[in-house]
């Protein structure tokens, strides 16, 4: 089945300073990506997310690049801001249902 | 407030009793996800049932079942308790049988002392 590694676990960034969380995912046939943000007490919410067609997704200080050939993906966070603090999860379409990563607790520093 | 609706809260409970957690999915969604998180876990996919039915099953255990109501509400019954088995769990609903992005709950965090 379907294995989805994430990197790192723990990160701490200055605010301002760009923040990057990678992804790999063993599966060849995976073909949707999405990325979950959660916050203390609340549940999984999705930030981002890109499809196997696309190389590079943006949303505005958020963005998504796939690599296909070597099965990674990476979330980049650049002008990270306190309220970034969080922890991100990556997830893969297996399937009819999703493979999650483990989880990178994210460290906004003011 | 994300739509997906799941009481309680919290449970706290003893070990080998049972409880029910539900969960109202987003208004017009089909498909109903539950996840169980744990610490040492990440985000583990139990079950998902769409219109009634099952549809797909991962690592849920056979003390755990679900159902589907006719509103499309869902319960996911937990049984025999164990220690182990205090976790957060999510509900998650989307549209059709697969959708791009889920709708998560806030989740029911279940202590079992």
């Amino acid at each position: 089945g379907e294995n989805v590694e994430q990197h790192p676990s723990t990160l701490s960034v200055q605010e301002g300073d760009s923040a990057v969380i990678k992804c790999t995912y063993s599966d060849s046939a995976s073909n949707y990506f999405p990325w979950y943000k959660q916050e203390l007490g609340k549940g999984p919410q999705l930030i981002i997310d890109i499809r196997s067609n696309v190389g590079e997704k943006k949303d505005q200080r958020i963005a998504v690049t796939l690599n296909k050939t070597a099965k990674h993906f990476s979330l980049h966070i650049t002008e990270t801001q306190p309220e970034d603090s969080a922890v991100y999860f990556c997830a893969s379409l297996y399937g009819q249902n999703f493979v999650f990563g483990p989880g990178t607790r994210l460290s906004v520093l003011p | 407030d994300s739509g997906v609706t799941q009481t309680p809260k919290h449970l706290i409970t003893a070990t080998g009793q049972r409880v029910t957690l539900r969960c109202s999915p987003r208004s017009g969604d089909l498909s109903v996800y539950w996840y169980q998180q744990s610490l040492d876990q990440g985000l583990q996919f139990l079950i998902q049932y769409y219109n009634g039915e099952e549809r797909a099953k991962g690592n849920i255990l056979e003390r755990f079942s679900a159902q589907q109501f006719p509103d499309l509400h869902s319960e996911l019954n937990l049984s025999s308790l164990e220690l182990g088995d205090s976790a957060l769990y999510f509900c998650a609903s989307s549209a059709g049988t697969v959708n791009y992005g889920y709708t998560f709950g806030s989740g029911t965090r279940l202590t079992v002392v």
